[in-house]
């Protein structure tokens, strides 16, 4: 089975300073890595996808985030967050065949002014 | 488009009542997917339909979960009799059909917590 490891639960940050959120996978196939953001009182959406090609991978609300394979990582970045980004960030690894997805425990960024 | 909603937001029951949460995917959507989160913890899979079909129910936690989808369009997800260890957030996805670039894609809802006392 897949498991993914989001091993901080809290990041706090201040406003235009760098961020990366880190997310590790196990799977002995491949996969493929996504980032979800679950802002207060709304679903989660997609903030980016890694499925092939180009390991580096650029989302909206400019983050990006590159997947290792070799260190079977896909950590998230960005060079400058705004308070808006604070929210709950969540890994996930997708089958092959998309028919199920695993989730990381989430990473609750804090953006202090 | 409207989409994926979830219905109640937010459900409070005694420990041995019922209760059955909804879901209403984007139309069209023929993938549909339950997910619960416990406080704190990792989003967990538990079933995965294929318009009515159930693909892949290997993460419901005991027979006192049912998943429906009548028709292949809205879902239920019944929890009889509830125990404390169900309290958590309900998540429901959904996604286009078929195994291309949009089935990989998946449109939450909001959630329905439930809280057991």
């Amino acid at each position: 089975a897949q498991s993914v490891t989001q091993l901080d639960s809290q990041v706090p940050v201040f406003e235009e300073a760098p961020v990366e959120l880190r997310c590790n996978y196990s799977s002995s196939v491949s996969v493929y890595l996504f980032w979800y953001v679950q802002y207060p009182n709304q679903g989660l959406q997609l903030l980016l996808k890694y499925l092939s090609g180009s390991t580096l991978v650029k989302g909206i609300n400019g983050f990006e985030a590159e997947f290792n394979k070799s260190q079977t990582s896909f950590h998230l970045r960005k060079p400058s967050v705004h308070i808006s980004d604070t929210a709950e960030y969540f890994c996930a690894v997708g089958k092959y065949n998309f028919n199920k997805f695993y989730f990381g425990s989430g990473t609750k960024l804090n953006v202090k002014p | 488009e409207a989409g994926v909603t979830q219905f109640p937001s937010h459900s409070v029951i005694e420990k041995g009542q019922t209760v059955t949460l909804r879901c209403d995917p984007i139309s069209g959507h023929d993938n549909l997917y339950w997910y619960r989160r416990v406080m704190g913890k990792e989003i967990k899979f538990l079933l995965h339909f294929v318009k009515e079909s159930k693909q892949d129910e290997s993460g419901m936690p005991n027979n006192r979960f049912l998943a429906e989808r009548t028709g292949g369009t809205y879902s239920t997800l019944k929890v009889q009799p509830a125990e404390l260890e169900d309290s958590g957030v309900y998540f429901c996805a959904s996604s286009q059909p078929g195994a291309g670039a949009g089935a990989n894609v998946l449109t939450f809802g909001a959630g329905s917590r439930l809280t057991v006392l």
